[in-house]
């Protein structure tokens, strides 16, 4: 049973195009995270919700949002997306904060 | 800032070896997970391990905790093509610390 779904698996868009990603659960975790990686590097933290709470990297760009509208939803808006955005993009959730986290599938993104 | 290193980066090895894979850090956690992950897929939870000296096995997987909760290794037994995947662990800090990745170990095992 899928608990960390994402969706699209892969999303091609345009140079400059808005585009959202989008992740849901059925763990009824507190804790929500995107992630970005690139070419077998790890996972790069973007940013994170505790519940409602929205928590940004110091580095993640400008360029990428996020919105949680409930427990289960959280979305990856990035509104000009560069050629250097392309990457596969993680949702995970977990319990709290340092406790395991658990993965959806990622979305490919590819920009053109 | 807690860190994790991995070592090697980078494995390729031939069907039926045995391997080991190094997690270390100046730092303690309060647990340490593994994770595989295939080419085009999310990482997925190998295990968690949270006590010092710790030992779990997971079929020819072998993980253990240091003594101190600063490190962690992951031991191959007679690695197959399907272990073949990146391999990231993971460490859990007090409080409201968010998960430190290392960087990963690349592992190949060859026919």
């Amino acid at each position: 049973d899928a608990m960390v779904i994402q969706n699209p698996r892969y999303q091609v868009t345009q140079f400059g195009k808005p585009v959202t990603l989008s992740c849901s659960q059925t763990l009824n975790h507190n804790v929500m995270y995107w992630y970005q990686q690139k070419s077998s590097q790890a996972p790069k933290l973007l940013f994170h919700y505790y519940d409602k709470d929205f928590n940004n990297e110091a580095d993640t760009p400008d360029n990428f949002q996020s919105r949680r509208p409930n427990t289960s939803f959280c979305f990856l808006d990035i509104r000009s997306p560069g050629l250097g955005d392309a990457a596969m993009y993680l949702c995970a959730t977990s319990t709290g904060m340092n406790t395991e986290a658990f993965f959806g599938q990622g979305t490919r993104l590819t920009v053109v | 800032t807690q860190l994790l290193e991995q070592s090697p980066q980078f494995l390729s090895i031939q069907e039926g070896e045995n391997l080991t894979v190094y997690c270390n850090s100046s730092s303690v956690f309060s647990s340490l997970q593994w994770y595989r992950q295939e080419p085009g897929e999310g990482p997925v939870l190998l295990v968690t391990v949270v006590t010092g000296g710790e030992v779990k096995k997971l079929k020819r997987l072998t993980f253990q905790f240091g003594d101190a909760r600063k490190d962690s290794s992951l031991h191959i037994t007679a690695a197959q093509p399907g272990d073949t995947g990146l391999y990231l662990c993971a460490g859990g800090g007090q409080g409201a610390q968010k998960l430190v990745f290392g960087q990963g170990t690349r592992l190949t095992i060859n026919p």
